[in-house]
């Protein structure tokens, strides 16, 4: 059964426009959350996280959201550039202090100039 | 962020045989990961490398399969064993870092095809 979900696999969206990417969890033991993103042949890169205390956290062009009730949170990309062409994952931790990330499917994220 | 290196980037290898991987970072860490992205698939975690005890291994991955060295608080290996076509994976290692404590910082990888 997986703990963190990323419906859409794909999204395409035009330069200068937001880019919205979704992640739904259930298990309510999380209480960190973090996306990556990652260029083919490379290995993730930490873009931005949450904890579960706060409901956004913002740092340039990237806003993480987060909804508890409904065990969702966002990555809002403002403005969107082509080199944001990659994909994101989103990752979920805490619920043993284990450290150790759980991952959803990813998106696959296409900014056309 | 800690600087992650891996060895060997890539190789192709014939089922049967094994291959180890290593990762090197630039600072001392406690905690070290191993990661393993199969075709189209997202991030799994194999085991958890902390210097001086024995790794901790996930539902699903065992220790004959996946051994695990973490000699010192900069390096670790992990040798896949006896491969077949189902280990071609892409296998990352990563280290815990960074201000809220849970973030990752992840290796380039070392992308596996077994023949």
């Amino acid at each position: 059964d997986q703990q963190v979900k990323q419906n859409s696999p794909s999204l395409s969206v035009q330069e200068g426009r937001i880019s919205i990417l979704n992640c739904d969890y259930t298990n309510s033991m999380f209480d960190y959350f973090l996306w990556y993103k990652k260029y083919p042949a490379e290995g993730p890169t930490f873009l931005i996280s949450i904890s579960s205390i706060k409901d956004k956290n913002e740092d340039g062009r990237f806003t993480v959201f987060l909804n508890k009730s409904a065990k969702h949170l966002s990555l809002h990309i403002v403005p969107s550039q082509p080199g944001d062409s990659a994909v994101y994952f989103c990752a979920a931790s805490g619920m043993d202090s284990s450290y150790k990330l759980i991952f959803g499917s990813g998106t696959r994220l296409l900014v056309r100039p | 962020s800690a600087v992650i290196s891996q060895k060997p980037s890539r190789d192709i290898c014939q089922r049967g045989t094994s291959l180890t991987i290593q990762c090197q970072v630039d600072s001392q860490v406690t905690m070290m990961f191993w990661y393993r992205q199969q075709p189209g698939q997202s991030l799994t975690l194999i085991a958890t490398a902390n210097q001086g005890s024995e790794a901790t291994y996930e539902s699903g991955f065992v220790i004959d399969k996946f051994p695990i060295s973490r000699p010192n608080l900069t390096f670790s290996t992990l040798t896949v064993s006896n491969m077949s076509p189902e280990d071609s994976s892409i296998y990352l290692c990563s280290v815990v870092g960074g201000m809220g404590g849970y973030e990752q910082y992840f290796g380039p990888g070392t992308r596996l095809t077994v023949t």
